[in-house]
């Protein structure tokens, strides 16, 4: 099965400046995941979302973060304005609704901001 | 808080090295402890384990979960170059929501 895929693989913008993420989970996957893995640190879960209604966004920072799951399939992370802080490696993974096999994780996108 | 702790932070061993990893936990609604590896960008699935005990195999790597202690281990026999990675333990808990700890990071030498 193909995995999940995710665009950009790199982006490097200045502060303030907005920036947007793309994802495609893997198909018939019903939830979808956005986590920020900043260097040295473990990935930290940002929204999660069950077909396109969102489950948990409570460690997304709603000042400048938004996420939209448009029809239950691909989704798109934005920052809004950017902060040197939001350099990281934004991954989006994917799961059924039976778990037995944890999640499926993109490749990320890493952010730079300068 | 919930959190997930690993030990150690960085390990250098030489090839055919036996290496073990720690990970202990506090999380809320605990359903499962995972092990993922992750070479460059992304995490890759080693293991789910969710009963006490049972050892988990897959080639030269190992798993077991405690769930009275709240910790796990995860064993890597012969290590090769191929080895180096940060691995990751996560905490699987209420509704299906993953915590990591910040990882070991393995360097496996010649």
């Amino acid at each position: 099965e193909a995995g999940v895929a995710q665009s950009p693989r790199y982006k490097i913008i200045e502060k303030r400046q907005s920036v947007a993420f793309w994802c495609n989970p893997i198909s018939g996957h019903a939830t979808l995941y956005w986590y920020q893995q900043i260097l040295g640190q473990g990935p930290k879960l940002l929204i999660q979302f069950q077909n396109n209604g969102v489950v948990d966004d409570s460690q997304l920072p709603k000042d400048r973060f938004s996420a939209e799951r448009l029809k239950g399939v691909d989704s798109t992370l934005k920052i809004q304005p950017a902060k040197l802080e939001d350099s990281a490696v934004y991954l989006c993974a994917s799961s059924p609704l039976s778990l037995s096999h944890g999640y499926t994780f993109g490749s990320g996108t890493r952010l730079t901001v300068v | 808080e919930d959190k997930v702790v690993q030990s150690p932070l960085s390990l250098v061993v030489h090839e055919g090295d036996t290496v073990t990893l720690n990970c202990s936990y506090e999380v809320t609604n605990f359903r499962s402890l995972l092990w993922y590896k992750q070479e460059k960008k992304a995490p890759t699935f080693l293991f789910m384990l969710t009963s006490s005990g049972i050892e988990k195999k897959s080639g030269r790597l190992s798993s077991i979960l405690d769930k009275k202690e709240l910790f796990s281990i995860l064993n890597i026999t012969a290590t090769q170059t191929g080895d180096s990675a940060v691995y990751l333990c996560a905490g699987f808990y209420n509704t299906d929501k993953l915590i990591f700890g910040t990882g070991t990071r393995l360097q496996v030498f010649p």
